[in-house]
């Protein structure tokens, strides 16, 4: 299957500092990424869906000038939680989906703590 | 309003013995089911998946179900062995519009294989 990296995979930061998270996809062209979020013993949240080269889309109830998503290459996005609070602490996972897909493939995840 | 749902939080199954997790749906505009597993920590791994246009698909020792009518599909696992253990999501996307390539999950059913 393809192979979707996700770095860091976990991360301590204090309040109020900003955190980047990427995803690359190492062996496809990902054409189409999505950010999830999962709380504990909770499904996966999807936050935004980004196509290369274009605006990110967020789902309804997600800051997108808190979560900045950049999707500059067919390989790599990116996820920045601005300003982080202790309430955005949580497990961020990234998928990827390559031209005509319906099948994403998931990065391993980062766990966020804030401080 | 949970379009998929995972009615059964927990499964446990004998090594050897056929493991049956459930998924059910409302929305009929879905058409292309998947299912992914998942341990503690990581990103979901996929495992199968089906077009709505089929009612079976097999691959190895996984099966997955489609029944249209009834808005329900399952994941079949024949034989269960204890490295299955995990927690199984399954979701759902339609290729419509700005939806197009977007994941419903469901909450998970976690299966315990015993040895």
């Amino acid at each position: 299957g393809a192979v979707v990296s996700q770095h860091p995979s976990w991360v301590i930061c204090k309040s109020g500092t900003s955190v980047k998270i990427e995803c690359r996809s190492l062996d496809f062209q990902a054409t189409t990424m999505f950010w999830y979020r999962q709380f504990p013993k909770q499904s996966l949240m999807l936050m935004a869906t980004s196509n290369e080269g274009s605006k990110a889309t967020y789902e309804q109830g997600v800051e997108k000038d808190k979560f900045l998503i950049n999707h500059a290459s067919l390989t790599l996005s990116t996820l920045t939680v601005t300003s982080a609070h202790p309430e955005d602490s949580s497990f961020y996972i990234c998928s990827a989906t390559g031209q005509g897909s319906n099948i994403q493939y998931f990065g391993a995840g980062t766990r966020l703590s804030v401080l | 309003d949970q379009q998929v749902k995972q009615n059964s939080p927990s499964l446990s199954v004998q090594e050897g013995r056929i493991s049956i997790l459930n998924c059910d749906y409302t929305n009929s505009m879905f058409d292309y089911f998947l299912w992914y597993k998942k341990y503690p920590a990581e990103g979901p791994t996929f495992l199968i998946s089906i077009s709505s246009i089929k009612d079976k698909n097999e691959d190895g020792r996984f099966t997955v179900f489609l029944n249209k009518s009834a808005k329900h599909l399952s994941l079949h696992i024949v034989p269960s062995q204890p490295g299955d253990s995990a927690v199984y999501f399954c979701a759902a996307s339609y290729a419509g519009g700005t939806s197009y390539g977007k994941l419903t999950f469901g909450q998970g059913t976690i299966l315990t294989v015993h040895p």
